[in-house]
């Protein structure tokens, strides 16, 4: 298996609450990614980092930000909590941009 | 947004009787298709990623094909196992873009 943790694997937040969601990878790709995923949707990509402290915005990127200083971690920010952000994050790496992606184990956060 | 389609969104499959599933998306700018199988409380992993008109790819009893003319992709499962059992996911990438669009699966449970 790909070296990708995220952490806290499990979080129960209040709304307006400030959350930071971390993915750590021990496989040096240059890639890695932010998904949440939705019961009857796909998943859908928030952010996505293509080098240390270089991101761009994903699909659904409103109310998230991401910080990228070390190429191992890969941090996803929700500023101000929303019932709406009350999702799985799943994180994802790859070592090309065209390479198939690993994934972390997932977060699941739940905004009450 | 481009959609990607998947079909059926669920099927039952008798242990033993093969099965395959489509992947739907544009026909233009096509630059590649992907395949994961998700199984349950686990994170996606990669199957195939395709990018060829006419690609056939092939893992053991699973296998793909891509017609990017008409924008469609098969996956393939030969004498199914209650081990296939999980979520297959197809995710579409245009040329100029980073970002994977995936589609919202089909779930596959085999039946002993």
């Amino acid at each position: 298996d790909a070296g990708i943790t995220q952490s806290p694997r499990h979080k129960v937040t209040e709304t307006g609450t400030p959350v930071t969601l971390r993915c750590h990878q021990t496989e040096n790709h240059r890639y890695m990614y932010w998904y949440r995923q939705d019961p009857g949707h796909g998943l859908r990509l928030i952010h996505y980092s293509y080098g240390v402290k270089d991101t761009d915005k994903g699909e659904v990127s409103d109310g998230y930000s991401v910080s990228r200083s070390k190429t191992e971690d890969f941090l996803l920010t929700l500023e101000s909590a929303t019932s709406s952000q009350t999702s799985v994050y799943f994180c994802a790496i790859s070592e090309s941009r065209d390479g198939e992606q690993y994934f972390g184990p997932g977060t699941r956060l739940t905004v009450t | 947004i481009l959609n990607v389609e998947q079909s059926p969104q669920s099927l039952h499959v008798q242990e033993g009787d093969s099965t395959n599933f489509t992947c739907s998306f544009p026909s233009s700018n096509f630059y590649a298709l992907h395949w994961y199988r998700w199984e349950t409380a686990k994170s996606p992993e990669a199957l195939f990623v395709m990018t060829l008109n006419g690609d056939e790819k092939k893992k053991g009893r699973i296998s793909a094909t891509l017609n990017t003319k008409e924008g469609y992709s098969y996956l393939y499962i030969k004498g199914s196992q209650p081990e296939d059992s999980a979520t297959y996911l197809c995710a579409f990438r245009r040329d100029s873009n980073y970002q994977l669009i995936w589609g919202a699966g089909t779930k596959l449970i085999i039946k002993p």
